[in-house]
């Protein structure tokens, strides 16, 4: 059962628009991160936090900003999305959790730019 | 450099049948190494998590194994469904779950036919 939530699931955009991939988490986590990740390829670390007002650059760059107001959102915003753009967006998050130290994954959002 | 590398990049089997899985990785230092399983479209969910000690782990017709002196681990799928069909990822944590990052392999694609 997802206890980290993400919306949309899907979203066809135009180029230009400024969006916001939303992202929370119901199990009190601390960490929340943001992956970027294409067909058949590796998932890549964009951004990370590790509590509120926290937020720090992944390994991969990437011109979408995220924000940490409240410990259970974690929302990435691109202000003006391109094709480039296009990919599977996941969020994830971490800490512990009644059966150990836990790492779990949204079900993510596919983003297309068209 | 810390790497994962998955072995095969694609698998067919028939249904009933079982399957092994390979990762080979090179981080270090080791902590945990997990395999999870995603769905298309879908975020990972987690089948095990290994620490150094720790040799092998079940989770229901899914075991997994790890050798930290040789940096090898496998999943073995016993009596494959259609639903095991899915992409079949390694990771690989440095230092603790904690403090440490993952370190993601590009995933096996696994498809059960009928």
């Amino acid at each position: 059962e997802a206890d980290i939530y993400q919306t949309p699931r899907y979203l066809v955009i135009g180029t230009g628009k400024k969006i916001t991939l939303e992202c929370s988490q119901t199990m009190g986590h601390d960490k929340m991160y943001w992956y970027q990740q294409d067909p058949g390829m590796e998932l890549h670390l964009i951004h990370y936090s590790y509590g509120v007002n926290s937020t720090e650059k992944g390994d991969l760059s990437s011109e979408s900003t995220v924000s940490r107001i409240r410990t259970e959102h974690f929302p990435l915003t691109l202000e003006s999305a391109r094709p480039s753009h296009t990919s599977q967006y996941l969020c994830a998050s971490s800490g512990q959790t009644g059966r150990g130290y836990g790492y779990t994954f949204g079900s993510g959002t596919r983003l297309t730019v068209v | 450099k810390n790497q994962v590398e998955q072995s095969p990049q694609s698998l067919i089997i028939l249904e009933g049948k079982n399957c092994t899985l390979q990762c080979n990785y090179t981080v270090s230092p080791f902590s945990n190494l997990r395999w999870y399983k995603q769905d298309t479209g879908r975020g990972p969910v987690s089948l095990t998590i290994m620490t150094f000690s720790e040799n092998t782990k079940s989770n229901g017709r899914y075991t997994a194994t790890l050798d930290a002196d040789t940096k090898q681990s496998s999943l073995h799928i016993t009596a494959s469904q259609l639903s095991d069909s899915a992409s079949y990822i390694c990771v690989v944590s440095d230092r603790g779950s904690t403090l440490g990052r993952l370190y993601f392999g590009r995933g096996t694609q696994l498809t059960v036919w009928p």
